[in-house]
């Protein structure tokens, strides 16, 4: 067990609605990532955020938006949701705000949007 | 941004070969380069990283190799078992350090 918690493991919805994904870090890490895993397409970063604050956004759609809470959980909406946003959704964490420390990965959210 | 390339994208070997999986990134500023295990349905996990001052990294069975001026690292796993077959991703820090960024990762499939 990673200590990374993701909610919901699996979410079906139709094209054009709207979803959030729950991510709570593990215990002490204050940076939470946001990737997107499809088939063939690997790992693709979306976004990063350090203590509340967004730190880095990599390729997130304009429909796509995340914030971290002071709690420190973070949530990743999706809306306008087309049949290509079907994937899974990996939540990471790491204790820092840089990446010289591992991240942990959590379950991930498997989105399938018909 | 950076680009890392990952070879080859599936591995079959026989239980007891080795296997050698190969990357290359392009930002010399790159300083971190962990490997990821996912197996079928789970998440990625953590098998070992190397930073930049180091050129070899060795935990038990497992060996990374990094050549800063090639701009490549490899991942080496010896005496292969079929629970190490899994896909596997390399991934390098982007300018700035703050995120990675992960090849399109490597299927090993080890046959008994």
């Amino acid at each position: 067990d990673s200590g990374v918690t993701q909610t919901p493991k699996h979410l079906i919805t139709a094209t054009g609605q709207r979803v959030t994904l729950r991510c709570s870090p593990r215990s002490g890490d204050l940076s939470v990532y946001w990737y997107q895993q499809s088939l063939d397409q690997g790992l693709q970063f979306l976004i990063q955020y350090y203590n509340g604050e967004e730190r880095a956004k990599g390729n997130i759609l304009e429909r796509f938006s995340a914030q971290q809470f002071p709690d420190l959980h973070s949530e990743l909406n999706l809306s306008s949701l087309e049949l290509g946003d079907s994937a899974l959704y990996f939540c990471a964490s790491s204790v820092g705000q840089g990446v010289s420390s591992p991240l942990h990965f959590g379950n991930g959210t498997r989105l399938t949007v018909t | 941004g950076e680009n890392v390339e990952q070879h080859p994208s599936t591995l079959s070997v026989q239980e007891g070969d080795s296997a050698v999986i190969k990357c290359t990134y392009s930002d010399s500023a790159s300083n971190y380069f962990p490997w990821y295990k996912q197996e079928l349905g789970k998440r990625p996990q953590l098998i070992i990283d190397i930073r930049s001052n180091v050129g070899e990294k060795k935990d038990q069975r497992i060996a990374v190799t990094l050549n800063k001026t090639a701009k490549h690292f490899s991942l080496h796993i010896t005496e292969t078992q079929p629970e190490d077959s899994a896909v596997y991703f390399c991934a390098a820090t982007t300018s700035g350090y703050s995120t990675l960024t992960f090849g399109k990762g490597t299927m090993l499939l080890v046959s008994p």
